[in-house]
């Protein structure tokens, strides 16, 4: 089954770091983008970046320019959203999608992983 | 950065009507533009791509249009399980690439 499995809830206090991740299965991982999207609980979507697993090559929105950082372990076809700082407005579900190259529209995309922060 | 809005904000549609969502863009994204439906507790699902392609496997009733700034997502014959919130989605500039806020499509 093509597939993106994401980590579990985390709940962190401010100024904590954390690290998630994105699993993908099913399918070949360095021939996608995977792209982190940010969901406040009732509210819109917010696309944070992504990171093209073949070549290391990252792009962020500057709004979460050197806030958060995306990685990849292609050995086990996983990609990671990393904070080094947790602020309270981070709280929010974040979901990893796949894009395939050169386009932006996601087709297939992770449960989320609900991440609390707060003191 | 390339703002997108969409209306109406909330929808109600009786079954068996059509639903029409807008979307519209602050600049010319041609047609990368795509849909998508989300559900209570799930995670979103793409339905259109290049403004009028259909993903693998969603109903015929689905069906995107526009190019430019101004495009439309119609659900021809509206069923129980496509009450949602629908976004759109702007793939031309980056980054960022943007979302608009959302149409919540309620069953009458």
């Amino acid at each position: 089954e093509v597939q993106l499995v994401q980590s579990g809830a985390e709940v962190k206090k401010p100024g904590e770091s954390l690290r998630i991740s994105c699993k993908g299965s099913g399918y070949t991982f360095i021939n996608y983008w995977i792209n982190w999207v940010r969901q406040v609980p009732g509210k819109g979507l917010e696309w944070l970046g992504r990171y093209d697993p073949n070549d290391s090559y990252t792009n962020y929105s500057p709004s979460f320019e050197g806030h958060v950082t995306i990685s990849v372990d292609k050995s086990i076809n996983t990609a990671f959203l990393q904070w080094s700082g947790l602020k309270a407005s981070d709280s929010a579900i974040y979901y990893c999608a796949r894009s395939l190259k050169g386009f932006g529209y996601f087709d297939l995309w992770g449960r989320g992983t609900l991440v609390t922060v707060s003191s | 950065e390339k703002v997108m809005t969409q209306s109406p904000a909330t929808l109600s549609v009786s079954p068996g009507e059509r639903a029409t969502l807008s979307c519209r863009a602050s600049q010319s994204i041609g047609t990368n533009l795509a849909w998508y439906q989300q559900k209570p507790g799930q995670a979103p699902r793409l339905l259109i791509y290049g403004a009028s392609t259909r993903a693998t496997g969603l109903p015929a009733r689905f069906s995107g249009s526009g190019s430019g700034a101004e495009f439309t997502l119609t659900i021809s014959s509206l069923q129980s399980e496509d009450s949602a919130v629908y976004y759109c989605q702007q793939y031309d500039d980056w980054p960022p690439w943007t979302f608009g806020q959302g149409t919540r499509v309620e069953i009458k």
